[in-house]
């Protein structure tokens, strides 16, 4: 089975203009959630769909968006960037819904830079 | 909201020899997962292990293994016979039994020495 991919691996943008990422899960994959990795943060939960609808989130302004289509892939939106937006985006895919253990993989990552 | 603190910003072991990462975390719930995961250079978060916290009985996978306290909140990861490919940043994470989403440490960057 193919892995976590996210597109794209880098990608540079400057303040003010919106940026969208994409993850597309492991094969079967229902789930998808969204990290931010920064130094200073560390690693932050942005937020989890599953099925299509978002079932968590996470403590992030609404300029921070998301949304997942009926193929499981989701993709992120950042509007109005700011520099503290500069970090490695994360997203993990899982099997099944809540309830029961089922494993999170991780994809590479988006190494996003706001100039 | 639960929290979880890795105190050891950065280790060094010996290549062949054996080190201990430390995570505390703070939680009400009494049923929940623990993970410990490896971050190489490459990016690539890889699970290293998971213990359920109603299990008493620590978790092993081949060198890695793991000594939770349930009652001092307390879930340190040990690296026996450590390898130059050990070395990445691990992050201790929680997660609620119900749920997705992963709290996590700060890390530890962990160096080996050949």
């Amino acid at each position: 089975k193919a892995g976590v991919t996210q597109t794209p691996r880098y990608l540079i943008k400057t303040r003010g203009q919106q940026v969208t990422l994409s993850c597309s899960p492991i094969s079967g994959h229902r789930s998808v959630s969204w990290y931010q990795q920064t130094p200073g943060q560390g690693l932050q939960f942005l937020f989890e769909y599953f099925s299509e609808t978002q079932r968590n989130k996470g403590n992030f302004p609404g300029r921070f968006s998301g949304r997942q289509f009926s193929n499981s892939r989701s993709e992120m939106n950042v509007s109005t960037l700011e520099l503290g937006d500069s970090a490695l985006y994360l997203c993990a895919s899982s099997s099944q819904g809540v309830g029961s253990y089922n494993e999170q993989f991780f994809g590479p990552g988006t190494r996003l830079t706001v100039l | 909201a639960q929290t979880v603190t890795q105190s050891q910003p950065e280790m060094s072991v010996q290549e062949a020899e054996t080190v201990t990462l430390s995570c505390t975390y703070d939680t009400s719930e009494s049923d929940y997962y623990l993970f410990w995961y490896k971050q190489p250079p490459s990016r690539q978060m890889i699970l290293v292990i998971r213990q359920e916290a109603y299990k008493q009985q620590n978790a092993t996978e081949n060198r890695f293994s793991v000594n939770f306290q349930k009652a001092a909140k307390s879930f340190s990861l040990k690296i026996s016979d450590s390898q130059l490919g050990d070395a990445a940043m691990y992050f201790c994470a929680y997660r609620d039994w119900a749920g997705n989403m992963l709290t996590f440490g700060g890390g530890t960057r962990l160096m080996v020495k050949p």
